[in-house]
Formats: C-alpha cells, sequence, structure tokens
C-alpha cells in the first residue's frame, strides 16, 4: 500500500484567497485523484491528475477554480482558487493500487474552512 | 448513472453488539464493491472487496457479501468495539476505470 501525506492538514482561509494543497507519495504512481468531500457528505471526485498531462475534469469542477499541477510521478498539488464559504470541506488526495479491482489509497485529507 | 445507497447514521452501539448497516448499488454490468472506513481525523482506508457475485469480503472481523439478486453489499460485524467508531462507506467501481462511486457514509458510535 502507499503512503501519502498532504499539506496543510488544515486551514482558515478568507473569502476571495486561494489555498495550495500538497500531496506526496512514497511510491510512484500512475494516478491521483483529488476528492472533495463536504461537509456531512459523500466523497465527490474533483478531477484525475496523471504525470505529464492535463487534469481530468469531473462535471461541476472547473480548471480556473481548481487548478492541479503533476509534475512528477508522487507528487500533486490542487489550489482551491478565489473560495467562498461554500468551499469549505475536506479536501482528500488518492493514488490508485491494485488496478485489477480500481483499489485507491487515501491521503488523511485537507481540512478547509473558508470565513 | 451508478449510484450507491446507504442506510442513514448515526448509529449507536454498545460494546459486543452486532452490526449491519445496509448497502445497495445500481452498475451497468457487474462493479467492484468496497467498504471503506474514516476513523476521526483521518483519510479513508479500504475495510474489505468483493470482485464478483457471491464473494465474501472479510477483514478486522467485518464481512459482507456481494448479493448480485439483490443488489446488496451489506456490512456486517459480530461484536463491535468502541475503536470500532468511525464513519463506513460503501463504494463501486468497474474493473479497468478509475472512478469509484460512494454512498454517502454511514456514522458509527460504539458506546463502552
Amino acid at each position: 500500500s502507499a503512503v501519502i501525506s498532504q499539506k496543510p492538514s488544515r486551514d482558515i482561509c478568507q473569502r476571495g484567497t486561494s489555498l495550495t494543497i500538497q500531496c506526496q507519495v512514497d511510491s510512484q504512481v500512475t494516478m491521483m485523484f483529488w476528492y472533495r468531500q463536504q461537509p456531512g457528505q459523500s466523497l465527490t471526485l474533483i478531477a484525475t491528475a496523471n504525470q505529464g498531462s492535463e487534469a481530468t475534469y469531473e462535471s461541476g469542477f472547473v480548471i480556473d477554480k481548481f487548478p492541479i499541477s503533476r509534475p512528477n510521478l508522487t507528487f500533486s498539488t490542487l489550489t482551491v482558487s478565489n473560495m467562498s464559504p461554500e468551499d469549505s470541506s475536506i479536501y482528500l488526495c488518492s493514488v490508485d493500487g491494485d488496478r485489477a479491482y480500481n483499489e485507491q489509497f487515501f491521503g488523511p485529507g485537507t481540512r478547509l474552512t473558508v470565513l | 448513472g451508478d449510484s450507491v445507497t446507504q442506510m442513514e447514521g448515526p448509529v449507536t452501539l454498545s460494546e459486543e453488539a452486532f452490526l449491519t448497516i445496509n448497502c445497495t448499488y445500481t452498475a451497468t454490468g457487474y462493479p467492484s464493491l468496497f467498504w471503506y472506513v474514516q476513523y476521526p481525523g483521518e483519510g479513508l482506508q479500504l475495510l474489505l472487496k468483493a470482485t464478483k457475485a457471491d464473494d465474501k469480503g472479510s477483514n478486522k472481523g467485518f464481512e459482507a457479501t456481494y448479493r448480485k439478486e439483490t443488489t446488496s453489499f451489506h456490512l456486517e460485524k459480530g461484536s463491535v468495539q468502541v475503536s470500532d467508531s468511525a464513519v463506513y462507506f460503501c463504494a463501486l467501481s468497474h474493473t479497468g476505470g478509475f472512478k469509484t462511486i460512494f454512498g454517502a457514509g454511514t456514522r458509527l458510535f460504539v458506546k463502552a
């Protein structure tokens, strides 16, 4: 299994600002995923990030709001831009595990509060 | 499209009680089914999985059986412990695909 770390673990931000979340994996992985978990709700996939290509965004999420970088096989960043209180969520990074079964390994998450 | 429905929580049990968390799904074909667990302040961890009909996934005393006829994957444990208090997510994905569909999550509280 992969060990995943995220920075920051939590942050409180002001409306209109941006926050970049980092995700580091202890091994090289093909695919990295970014999820949002709004308070009391399930996980929603924001985008899939492959190294060397543009991220693929799910319906309802756009690059201008959630730009993603994937500079190498162990690292990715997600930026939450021009934040509003509705962006208050836990943001989770995950990576693919056993691809035959589409297992995923998750980071500890970044808890974001926007005032 | 594919979806996962699981029972609403919170579920509150006393230690050593029997646990069932219901999960049903809607999907084309034969997806893989998963239970993930999220302990307080942590990310999700894979608890167990099943990849085809009648498969039983098991781990840490938890079990779930892939029931194609009822499109269900209910999570059970015979005797819960306080340390089992967490949020449990049922999920599905299609083999070879990379998108996982999660249920809403069920919060479990176990009292000593």
